[in-house]
Formats: C-alpha cells, structure tokens, sequence
C-alpha cells in the first residue's frame, strides 16, 4: 500500500526556532499534500493545500508566514513553522493523495512538535 | 472548518461487543470516509463511501450512509481489544478533495 513518512517524528525547539518537517510520499507521485494540526484529544484541522510546483493554499486563520509550505517535488512537501511559541506545540499530520487514486488520502505517521 | 460531529464522543465496550458510532454533517458531500487512529500515531483510511451510496462493507465494518438525514454510521463488529483507537469521520465536498474532519468517538475496548 501507499507510504507516506515524515521527518522527524518529534521535535523539541526553544521559542523563537524555526522548525521543518518533512512529508514524503515514498512509492506514489503526490500530486496534492495536506498539512493537518491536532491538538491533544481533538480533532485534525486542515492547515493548509499543497500543490506541486505551485503556492500553497491556506485555511481560514492559518498564517501563511508563519506556517510556511513548499512542495516542490511530487514526492516532499515541507512544513516550517517560524519563529515558534509555545503555542505552536501540536502535532503534525501531512497527507498526501494519489493521483491515480484521487478519493483516498495517505496519512504520514506525524510529527509531535513541543516548543519550549 | 469542522463539519463532522461524532457521537458518542467516547464508547466503552467488552471484546465481542459491536460498537457503533454516528457522524452528522452540515453541507452537500461528494463522499464520506471513516479513519482509526490510535494515540499519538497517523491516521488509518478505513473505508469510503459515496453520496450515491446507502452501505458499505469491509470485514467487520459496515458504513451507512444517509444523504437526507447528513449521517453516516460505523459498526464494528465482533470487536477486539485491538480495535481500541479514536475513529473518526471526514467529509469530502463536491468542490475538492480537503478532508473535513468530525470531533471523533473513542473507542476503548476491553478484553
């Protein structure tokens, strides 16, 4: 089945860092990545709609310079969160869709980000 | 945003047991998907179903779907305490392929 890994799986930064995360789809051309963030015991929040070689789309509330999204292959996107507070500890989920399959999303494993 | 509303956002139940959990949602969808996640891990597709679709089965799953009611269920059956996870619903609108998340039932299971 459809791979999708991310790097690191945790993190712990000092406030003020910048941080990146990584999302690679490992056997499947990803056409469209998404980046999700999941506060403990809720639910995920669409943060964002990554399309290869073009600008990210945001959520309604998600700041674009401070969550910043590169996709420029169609196997990385990358997630850096800017000049991170405290507030910014989260967990980190990336999906990535399969263009010959365009109704399921994979799912990488998620990065756990605590800013210190 | 949020379309997804699961309930019971929180299931108890012996090994063996079926657990069933419901998903209401607001606006017109292109499909429905259901998702395990088990703690601190990603999240797991579980099945799809379409708005043309009423149900869908897969092994111990079984998904209803109504359209008119914007609710959808998931039953497991014959549970297992490997089955203990949150699950969660997502929508998918005619507009695109950004998933919509509910608030998810977790589910504990107990041998």
């Amino acid at each position: 089945g459809a791979v999708v890994s991310q790097h690191p799986s945790w993190v712990i930064c000092k406030s003020g860092t910048s941080v990146k995360i990584e999302c690679r789809s490992l056997d499947f051309q990803a056409t469209t990545m998404f980046w999700y963030r999941q506060f403990p015991k809720q639910s995920l929040m669409l943060m964002a709609t990554s399309n290869e070689g073009s600008k990210a789309t945001y959520e309604q509330g998600v700041e674009k310079d401070k969550f910043l999204i590169n996709h420029a292959s169609l196997t990385l996107s990358t997630l850096t969160v800017t000049s991170a507070h405290p507030e910014d500890s989260s967990f980190y989920i990336c999906s990535a869709r399969d263009w010959r399959d365009p109704d399921t999303q994979y799912f990488g494993p998620g990065t756990r980000l605590t800013v210190l | 945003s949020q379309q997804g509303e699961e309930d019971p956002q929180a299931l108890s139940i012996q090994e063996g047991e079926n657990a069933t959990m419901n998903c209401s949602y607001k606006t017109s969808i292109n499909n429905l998907q259901w998702y395990r996640q088990n703690s601190g891990r990603g999240l797991v597709h579980l099945i799809l179903i379409r708005s043309n679709e009423r149900e869908k089965h897969s092994g111990r799953l079984r998904v209803t779907l109504d359209t008119s009611k914007k609710s959808s269920s998931l039953l497991i059956t014959a549970s297992r305490a490997a089955d203990t996870a949150s699950y969660f619903c997502a929508t998918v609108s005619n507009s695109g392929y950004a998933l919509n998340f509910g608030k998810g039932t977790s589910l504990l299971v107990t041998p």
